[in-house]
């Protein structure tokens, strides 16, 4: 079955670090194009990063940009979100995606972790 | 940067006809397309509407997008409302310099 389904969330410190991963199952991951977006309680979308399927191109938002690390892994059928220095701003579901080619949308999305950034 | 503006809530009743609107603040909206997501409670966002007005197989054709250079915004527009279509919508876009832009979200209330 077609599906990705994220975990690592939790609680953590602020300035502390967190690791996501996101497994995909159901389809050819080396194929596609990922996206990690998140949503903090009770409010709207945020997209947070971006990777091409070999990994070669890779964006950020403004919000992550020097504390978080995608990285992908196609052996594994993984996605990976390294998350540094983290603020209680990040506190958020967050959610893998999967782009849909050649367009610019999100076809698939997992349930999505909560990481909760809290003293 | 641009930023994409919803009305916060819309309310309708069942049966009616519904329009979510989705300002761009700078820039075309004709210069990149328009995604519209829907969000139940409790779910992840699944795509009703891409390409300003392509609809996903699966996705009723209750389901319309529409983009108007004039008032530089993109429309999601609903008919027949069912208590189903009670969510939140959201509209996207992409730049090659801000990549990927949510609107804040529109809650659809059917009563």
């Amino acid at each position: 079955q077609v599906q990705l389904v994220e975990s690592g969330g939790g609680l953590v410190k602020p300035g502390g670090s967190l690791r996501l991963s996101c497994a995909a199952s159901g389809f050819t991951f080396s194929d596609y194009y990922m996206s990690w977006i998140r949503q903090a309680p009770g409010k709207g979308l945020e997209w947070v990063s971006y990777i091409s399927s070999s990994g070669s191109t890779i964006y950020y938002a403004d919000s992550v940009k020097g504390r978080f690390t995608i990285s992908r892994d196609n052996a594994k059928n993984s996605l990976y979100l390294q998350m540094n220095s983290l603020r209680a701003e990040d506190t958020a579901v967050y959610y893998c995606a999967r782009r849909r080619l050649p367009y610019w949308y999100f076809d698939l999305w997992g349930r999505g972790t909560l990481v909760t950034v809290s003293s | 940067n641009f930023m994409l503006t919803q009305p916060h809530s819309v309310s309708e009743s069942p049966g009616k006809t519904v329009t979510i609107s989705c300002t761009r603040s700078s820039g075309s909206i004709a210069s990149n397309y328009v995604q519209w997501y829907q969000q139940r409670p409790g779910s992840s966002p699944t795509t009703v509407i891409y390409e300003d007005n392509q609809r996903p197989s699966g996705v009723p054709d209750r389901f319309s997008g529409s983009i108007d250079s004039s008032s530089n915004s993109a429309s999601l527009t609903i008919s027949g409302l069912k208590t189903e279509d009670e969510a939140d919508y959201y509209c996207q876009s992409y730049d090659s310099s801000t990549y990927w832009v949510f609107g804040g979200g529109t809650k659809l209330t059917v009563l």
